[in-house]
């Protein structure tokens, strides 16, 4: 058990559907992040947020949309995805984000669109 | 800027043998340093970190590294590979003075032969 859950592990839509990813943490962390990873790339921080509150927004394209109702769930919002989006999406919590906190990342969301 | 680079994509030892994974870091500021482990379809597992205390780290299943400011390097050893150790590595900064941002280098895939 990692202590942060994701769901679904696996997740197959078309360009044209809604999804949402869904993650929980049961470590009383205060800070949670959404990460993408494609293959040969490094991991792409999206969105963190902090008691909350988002705090940061990489850059992130609107056909994804974050939602934190409280400090132990994070949801990511799926709308008019491309093909490009296919990628493993990792859900992380940390005690705070402070720049010493270790993160803390459930299993991922295996996303392909087609 | 704060950057870090895993000198190697791949690394191939033998079970029994010892290991070594090369990272490199590059910080204006006294970084924090993790490095992380993620076997096949799975997340990132914290495998030990340095925050300016001791500078050999020691982190779970038998995985250390050593700080050494002067080569600006945070090399992972484990004296004997075992078969359970093949899996992706990534090596990680994070400062004080950019909130806590973590910064991932590329990944360093390690194989064990029997």
């Amino acid at each position: 058990e990692t202590g942060v859950t994701q769901t679904p592990r696996h997740l197959v839509m078309g360009m044209t559907n809604k999804k949402s990813l869904k993650c929980e943490q049961h470590l009383g962390h205060n800070a949670m992040y959404w990460y993408k990873q494609s293959a040969k790339k490094p991991l792409e921080l999206m969105f963190v947020y902090n008691f909350k509150e988002q705090t940061e927004n990489n850059s992130v394209p609107s056909r994804f949309s974050p939602e934190c109702p409280n400090s132990s769930h994070l949801f990511l919002h799926l709308h008019t995805l491309q093909p490009e989006d296919s990628a493993l999406y990792l859900c992380a919590s940390s005690q705070d984000q402070g720049y010493n906190s270790p993160l803390h990342f459930g299993n991922g969301t295996r996303l392909t669109v087609t | 800027a704060q950057s870090v680079t895993q000198l190697d994509s791949h690394v191939s030892v033998s079970e029994g043998t010892p290991v070594l994974l090369r990272c490199n870091y590059s910080s204006s500021y006294s970084p924090s340093l993790f490095w992380y482990v993620q076997h096949p379809n799975k997340g990132l597992q914290l495998l030990l970190k340095y925050t300016s205390a001791a500078t050999l780290v020691k982190g779970i299943n038998g995985f250390e590294a050593e700080f050494k400011k002067s080569e600006t390097s945070f090399h992972l050893t484990k004296p004997s590979a075992h078969m359970s150790d093949a899996a992706e590595y990534f090596c990680v900064v994070s400062v004080n003075n950019q909130g806590g941002k973590l910064i991932f280098g590329q990944g360093t895939e390690l194989s064990v032969k029997p």
